[in-house]
């Protein structure tokens, strides 16, 4: 299967710092990439689709000011945690969809995830 | 995207077929069947999807019941290692922007 790469895989910070998470696609090209959060026992939120190139569709909920997404390359998508709190402790999954053509079903894969914990 | 609805969890014996179960009865004409399963503390892992026609892979099976209300995961020789939760879910696959939503899922357990 294709391969979603996240760096770091965990971090630990100050409250009021910013951290930045790296999500690649390492063997195929993402027009669309995606954003999770998971807390404890639950299930997967979505946060955000970035499009390459353009701006990032937040979900209702989700501050686009505090997590800043950039799409730059059909390879790289990046999320900032801006003046990262308590309360951002999560769990951070990056997606990337594999298009297709012909009309067959295109597919998620997922990266391995970031652990935040803020202190 | 139509809803899905799972059993929370399952039991399955090392080495013995585990056939997890999925209802979505709203599926629409142009839905794939997704499935996905997540390890503890992992990145949720592609298993399989399809439209209407039993597939498998490397990994498992799909059986989507003519009517396509419903579909099982047969994952055919269950190890300690596929213990994890266990997603179906059901989306548009083709062009535009839809995304995969997540319900609970169904944490299968594999005993030795």
């Amino acid at each position: 299967g294709a391969v979603v790469s996240q760096h770091p895989s965990r971090v630990i910070c100050k409250s009021g710092t910013s951290v930045k998470i790296e999500c690649r696609s390492l063997d195929f090209q993402a027009t669309t990439m995606f954003w999770y959060r998971q807390f404890p026992k639950q299930s997967l939120m979505l946060m955000a689709t970035s499009n390459e190139g353009s701006k990032a569709t937040y979900e209702q909920g989700v501050e686009k000011d505090k997590f800043l997404i950039n799409h730059a390359s059909l390879t790289l998508s990046t999320l900032t945690v801006t003046s990262a709190h308590p309360e951002d402790s999560s769990f951070y999954i990056c997606s990337a969809r594999r298009g297709t053509s012909g009309g067959r079903a295109d597919t998620q894969y997922f990266g391995p995830g970031t652990r935040l914990t803020v202190l | 995207d139509a809803k899905t609805t799972q059993p929370p969890s399952m039991d399955c014996a090392e080495g013995r077929a585990a056939n997890l179960p999925c209802n979505h009865s709203t599926i629409s004409g142009n839905e794939y069947v997704y499935w996905y399963r997540q390890i503890h503390s992992q990145g949720p892992q592609y298993i399989i999807h399809g439209l209407k026609n039993n597939e498998t892979n490397e990994m498992a099976s799909l059986i989507i019941t003519e009517d396509r209300k419903s579909s099982t995961l047969i994952l055919p020789h269950a190890t300690l290692r596929d213990t994890a939760v266990y997603y179906c879910i059901v989306r548009v696959a083709t062009g535009g922007y839809s995304t995969l939503t997540f319900g609970k899922g169904t944490m299968l357990l594999v005993s030795p």
